[in-house]
């Protein structure tokens, strides 16, 4: 069964200092990587996403991540946070098995708190 | 509105209560899922229906039961629920075979007393 980990519990930042959010997974075979976001009482939104092609993605609100398969890492990242990108954040992998690709595992989050 | 909407957005019920969750989408997905979101642990998949019809069960207690009736809508029964059941359940819908992701609901926030 794939699993997905992420390292940090818990992470509090200044606003205006760099962001990255480690995230790894186990399953070996073909992947599609997804970050979501969930703001304070809000539903859980797409960040971004990986299929394939260039491994570097782009999505909403300034935020990147980096696909490296040889170390199954999917980090997120952004240059400069702003207090409202205060929120937890979600690391998924869906991984291709038969053709039905709809099945996410999630990991269990990150919190991300950004002081003014 | 993420075109995914759960009613209620909160329930309290006692351990001897039957309540069902409600989930209805209109962007015309035809797979949908339950997840359970507990404090410090990953989401938990739940069920998963894809064309109406049930295709995964994770070992869920019967306490909890499904319902499809359309692919516009899935419901989740609650019976005899024990004070661990309390979590955030969240719905989600998409197309299948397609890699869109998740349209996620805003979820039930159920507290079981």
């Amino acid at each position: 069964a794939q699993s997905v980990s992420q390292h940090n519990h818990h992470v509090i930042l200044s606003e205006a200092a760099s962001l990255e959010l480690g995230c790894n997974y186990s399953y070996g075979g073909t992947v599609n990587l997804f970050w979501y976001v969930q703001y304070p009482g809000q539903h859980l939104q797409l960040l971004l996403k990986y299929f394939s092609g260039d491994p570097l993605v782009k999505g909403i609100k300034g935020f990147e991540a980096e696909f490296i398969k040889s170390k199954f890492s999917f980090n997120l990242r952004k240059p400069s946070v702003q207090w409202s990108d205060t929120a937890e954040y979600f690391c998924a992998v869906n991984s291709l098995r038969g053709g039905s690709n709809y099945k996410l595992t999630f990991g269990k989050g990150t919190l991300l708190t950004v002081n003014p | 509105e993420t075109g995914v909407t759960q009613t209620p957005r909160h329930l309290v019920m006692g351990m001897t209560n039957k309540k069902s969750l409600k989930c209805e989408q209109h962007l015309g997905h035809n797979a949908m899922y339950w997840y359970k979101q507990s404090a410090k642990k990953p989401l938990e998949l739940m069920f998963v229906y894809s064309l109406e019809e049930r295709v995964e069960n994770n070992s869920v207690p019967s306490r909890f039961s499904p319902e499809c009736p359309n692919s516009s809508h899935l419901f989740l029964h609650l019976h005899t629920l024990q004070p661990e059941d309390s979590a955030l359940y969240l719905c989600a819908s998409s197309q299948d075979r397609l890699n869109y992701g998740y349209t996620f609901g805003s979820g039930t926030r159920l507290t079981v007393v």
